[in-house]
């Protein structure tokens, strides 16, 4: 089956540890997104990127780091520089990226990881 | 900026009434338009979407037309189930993915 996967589903950091989340897909997407997700705000973009080894932030990219070695993964780092991180984080993928036009811009999302802060 | 302005929930309606969710937005340009989905506890999936002016987006009974003259695109369903309980979010597609905050519906029995 083609999809999006986010691992773990819940996970819980002690203030001041980095914390990875997992995204992978199978899509063979060129771009994928990472998003958080607050209570009442809507979806927020942290960073995205439009192909392998290139990545761009985001509007609240500050406190998080991503990588894009392989089409198919793109983890997101969450720094001890995050201020408030307890969020639920969501990762989406598309055919093209930013620019792309009807049909390739569509973003299909994973299932979330929740992440508390202790 | 692009923006996407919601009506604010959360919506409750009984079973098999009908649907209207508002959303309206500014672009420049012709950005595609997209409903999403949230069930709890998930994340989003694409219900719905239309790519240009007059399009009509359709699927598991919900329906968007895309208004350019009204800059709108509301989700309408004709009978709504216990099972389209979830959160909706509009958005729109132009340089970037912007959404709205989002409206929780709730349908009770």
């Amino acid at each position: 089956d083609g999809g999006i996967t986010q691992s773990p589903k819940y996970l819980f950091r002690k203030e001041g540890q980095n914390v990875t989340l997992s995204c992978e897909q199978n899509l063979n997407h060129d771009a994928m997104y990472w998003y958080r997700q607050d209570p009442g705000q809507g979806l927020r973009l942290i960073y995205y990127s439009q192909i392998v080894n290139d990545f761009q932030k985001g509007d609240i990219a500050e406190g998080y780091s991503v990588s894009r070695e392989k089409k198919e993964s793109f983890p997101l780092t969450v720094t001890s520089a995050q201020k408030n991180p307890t969020a639920f984080y969501l990762c989406a993928s598309s055919i093209a990226g930013l620019a792309g036009g009807p049909g390739t811009d569509t973003q299909y999302f994973g299932p979330g990881t929740r992440l508390t802060v202790l | 900026g692009d923006s996407v302005t919601q009506m604010e929930g959360p919506v409750t309606l009984s079973e098999e009434a009908f649907l209207t969710i508002n959303c309206t937005y500014t672009a420049t340009g012709y950005p595609s338009l997209f409903w999403y989905v949230q069930y709890p506890g998930e994340g989003l999936q694409l219900l719905l979407k239309a790519t240009k002016a007059d399009d009509k987006g359709s699927n598991k009974g919900f329906e968007a037309t895309y208004r350019k003259e009204t800059t709108s695109f509301h989700l309408e369903k004709g009978s709504v189930q216990v099972s389209d309980s979830a959160v909706y979010f509009c958005a729109l597609h132009a340089d970037g993915l912007t959404f709205g905050k989002g409206t929780h519906l709730i349908i009770q029995p």
